[in-house]
């Protein structure tokens, strides 16, 4: 079956270290985006890749960094620079469709603590 | 911009009652509007989708929504509530940006609906 995976479910790591979110899709979907969600504020998005090696800054990009080196992989990385990191974080794809619709699908997310 | 308000962040509601969750959109074109709704710790999962055509939408779940153009509402409601619908309900406002094979999505800060037996 296709769909998006996410690992690990859970991550934790320790103030100043960066740490590497994992988003893997089997649907050929072009698009793909990093969502960040905490509790009272919905989803922001932090940054989003429309075709293979380009990507654009979402509404919260700073302190993240990601690479789209292939069309099924979007890893999120979290730096150091990234004040308050701890969060569930939701990877998504999507796909305009012959009709023009949009198809959009989520993993099941990373929920990252900073200890 | 584009923009989505859920003026509702916590509803608590009987089993058996109606519900309806207010969402309320800005965009500058024709917009594309989702309802996804989410378990605890878990991903999100599409409740149901509003491209063009009838304004009223049917979902999973029993869910429908009505696509309201004058009021920029996009409302989902379910006439009877069972308590495995407790969980958080996100909408989402989307569309196609210059033509790419894409669609962003802006999402609302979600409503919590509690449900009491």
């Amino acid at each position: 079956d296709g769909g998006i995976t996410q690992s690990p479910k859970y991550l934790f790591r320790k103030e100043g270290q960066n740490v590497t979110l994992s988003c893997e899709q089997n649907l050929n979907h072009d698009a793909m985006y990093w969502y960040r969600q905490d509790p009272g504020q919905g989803l922001r998005l932090i940054y989003y890749s429309q075709i293979v090696n380009d990507f654009q800054k979402g509404d919260i990009a700073e302190g993240y960094s990601v690479s789209r080196e292939k069309k099924e992989s979007f890893p999120l990385t979290v730096t150091s620079a990234q004040k308050n990191p701890t969060a569930f974080y939701l990877c998504a794809s999507s796909i305009l469709t012959a009709a023009g619709r949009v198809k959009a699908f989520f993993g099941q997310g990373t929920r990252l603590t900073v200890v | 911009a584009q923009s989505v308000t859920q003026p509702d962040i916590h509803i608590t509601v009987s089993e058996g009652a109606s519900l309806e969750l207010r969402c309320n959109y800005s965009y500058g074109a024709t917009p594309y509007l989702f309802w996804y709704v989410q378990s605890p710790g878990q991903g999100l999962q599409l409740l149901l989708k509003y491209f063009s055509g009838d304004t009223l939408v049917q979902g999973i779940k029993g869910f429908e929504a009505e696509f309201k153009r004058s009021q920029s509402s996009f409302n989902l409601r379910k006439p009877s509530v069972h308590w495995s619908d407790a969980a958080e309900y996100f909408c989402a406002v989307g569309g196609v940006e210059g033509g790419t094979s894409y669609g962003k999505l802006t999402f609302g800060q979600g409503t919590i609906l509690t449900v009491h037996p």
